[in-house]
C-alpha cells in the first residue's frame, strides 16, 4: 500500500457514543493532518502532528475531539459523546517534513454519520 | 485570517471543450502556495496543480493550467479537452510558505460535470 489509508470507511454512531477513526500515513511521512469535511463544504483543518508531537490542535471544534499519534506513525482521531453536528467526512493527509513545499497526500476519508 | 472563495457551486462542460473554474482568496502575506485539488466520488483528494506565489509564470500540467493574478488575488483553473474522468468536485486551496506553515485552507468547491 503506497497511499494513505483510513478505517473504517463508514461509521454510523448513535448520539452519545464514542468513536475512533484510524489513519495509516505513507511510510516515511513525518507530518500528519486531520481535516473535517461537512456535506457540501471544503475540508477544514483540525490538527497537525510532526512525528508523535501534536504541534497544532487549533482546529479541533471542542474538547470532545482528541487525536493521538503515539509512535509517530498511525494516528487515531477520537470523538467522545458524538453529536449530530459531528456528522462529516474525516480526511487524513500525510507529507514529508519541512515547509510548505511538500505535497499533502490524502486518504479516502471516513464518513461518520451520527443518528 | 486567510479565506478562499469559489463562487461557482456547479459548472458543466461538453466533452473535449474547455472550462475555467474561478477562485479568489484573501491574504496579507506575500509568499504562499495555491493549489487545485480534485475530489471524485471516491472522496480521495488528488492534487491537480500547484502555484507558488513568487513565481510569475502560470503553472501547467498537461491539460490543466492556471491563470494566477497576484494583485487581484485570483487563481483560476482551466481544463482543456475535457474528459469524462474530469467530472468531480474541484477545490481551490491556500497555504503559507516557510517553516511551520502546513495547514491548507480550502474553498467550498465547484462541482464539475462533463457532458458526453
Amino acid at each position: 500500500g503506497a497511499g494513505v489509508s483510513q478505517s473504517p470507511r463508514y461509521k454510523v454512531a448513535k448520539r452519545g457514543q464514542d468513536v475512533a477513526l484510524r489513519c495509516d500515513p505513507i511510510s516515511g511521512h513525518v507530518s500528519l493532518f486531520w481535516y473535517q469535511q461537512a456535506l457540501g463544504q471544503g475540508p477544514e483543518f483540525l490538527t497537525y502532528f510532526q512525528n508523535e508531537a501534536q504541534l497544532d490542535k487549533s482546529g479541533l471544534p471542542s474538547d470532545r475531539f482528541f487525536a493521538e499519534r503515539p509512535e509517530g506513525s498511525v494516528s487515531t482521531l477520537k470523538i467522545q459523546r458524538t453529536q449530530q453536528e459531528d456528522s462529516a467526512v474525516y480526511l487524513c493527509a500525510s507529507s514529508l517534513p519541512g515547509g510548505g513545499d511538500n505535497e499533502q497526500f490524502f486518504g479516502p476519508g471516513t464518513r461518520l454519520t451520527v443518528l | 485570517a486567510q479565506t478562499v472563495t469559489q463562487s461557482q457551486p456547479e459548472m458543466s462542460v461538453q466533452e473535449a471543450e474547455t472550462v475555467t473554474l474561478s477562485c479568489t482568496y484573501d491574504t496579507s502575506e506575500s509568499d504562499y502556495y495555491l493549489f487545485w485539488y480534485k475530489q471524485p466520488p471516491s472522496r480521495q483528494m488528488i492534487l491537480v496543480i500547484r502555484q507558488e506565489a513568487y513565481k510569475q509564470q502560470n503553472a501547467t500540467e498537461n491539460r490543466f493550467s492556471v491563470n494566477f493574478q497576484k494583485a487581484a488575488k485570483s487563481f483560476s483553473l482551466k481544463i482543456s479537452d475535457s474528459q469524462l474522468g474530469d467530472a468531480a468536485m474541484y477545490f481551490c486551496a491556500y497555504r503559507l510558505t516557510g517553516a511551520g506553515s502546513y495547514q491548507l485552507t480550502f474553498g467550498k468547491g465547484t462541482k464539475l460535470s462533463v457532458i458526453p
